[in-house]
């Protein structure tokens, strides 16, 4: 059963940097079928995607982070990670990783997202 | 692509029939996927390619539709089926998710 894991800091104060890494627990992140990706969850609120990554680093970033957004990936440290600059409160969020899958299924790209880890609440806050 | 869904909550029984809607502005393929989510839990795949029911996932959960309309569709709701559920599109970047539609116990 895979497993993806988050690691970083809860706590921020506003215009610091939020960085998130997640460990993947096989080593799928180095296969051609997956994209690795970044969602957010504001308390009681839905879901948005952030962006993702392929293991060669090809990145897709929500347009309305892309200016503070910035992702990496590891494969030898089965490790992909998200850094997000210049945070305010409105970035208070439970932030996921999960692994997208990407396959051509003949007339169309198949996609989901369908291991996700536990999730990670980051709270900015002065 | 713009994703809505109805209704924004619903109270059922055990047993009933619920269907919800998710509407897509524009119109797309059928690259649309539907999660269920509990309290404080990840979301969790139920259906991708709009009708295609994820390995695993009970076939009381049904999907369909196509261009600007899809259906998730609980045949006889469970216990374990009161949750929130998110439709989420990936034809084209950036992907987009539904605000949710909680489902409750009448």
């Amino acid at each position: 059963q895979l497993q993806l894991q988050e690691s970083g800091p809860g706590l921020l104060k506003p215009s610091e940097t939020l960085s998130l890494t997640c460990t993947v627990s096989d080593d799928s992140i180095s296969s051609t079928s997956y994209f690795w990706g970044w969602i957010r969850q504001p308390p009681g609120k839905g879901l948005e995607w952030i962006g993702n990554i392929y293991h060669s680093g090809k990145t897709y970033i929500n347009p309305s982070l892309k200016s503070r957004v910035t992702m990496s990936v590891d494969t030898s440290k089965t490790q992909f990670s998200l850094k997000m600059s210049s945070v305010t409160a409105a970035d208070t969020a439970v932030y996921f990783c999960a692994r997208q899958g990407d396959f051509w299924s003949g007339d169309h790209i198949t996609r989901f997202f369908d291991y996700w880890s536990q999730g990670t609440l980051v709270t900015v806050s002065s | 692509i713009q994703l809505t869904q109805s209704p924004t909550s619903v109270s059922a029984s055990v047993g009933d029939r619920v269907s919800i809607t998710c509407r897509a502005s524009p119109g797309m393929g059928s690259g649309l996927a539907w999660y269920q989510q509990k309290p404080g839990k990840p979301p969790k795949l139920l259906i991708y390619d709009a009708s295609t029911l994820e390995s695993g996932v009970p076939s009381r959960f049904s999907g369909s539709g196509s261009g600007t309309e899809f259906t998730l569709t609980i045949s006889s709701l469970q216990p374990g089926d009161f949750a929130t559920y998110h439709c989420q599109q990936f034809d084209s970047y950036p992907f987009t998710f539904g605000p949710g539609t909680k489902v409750d116990i009448k």
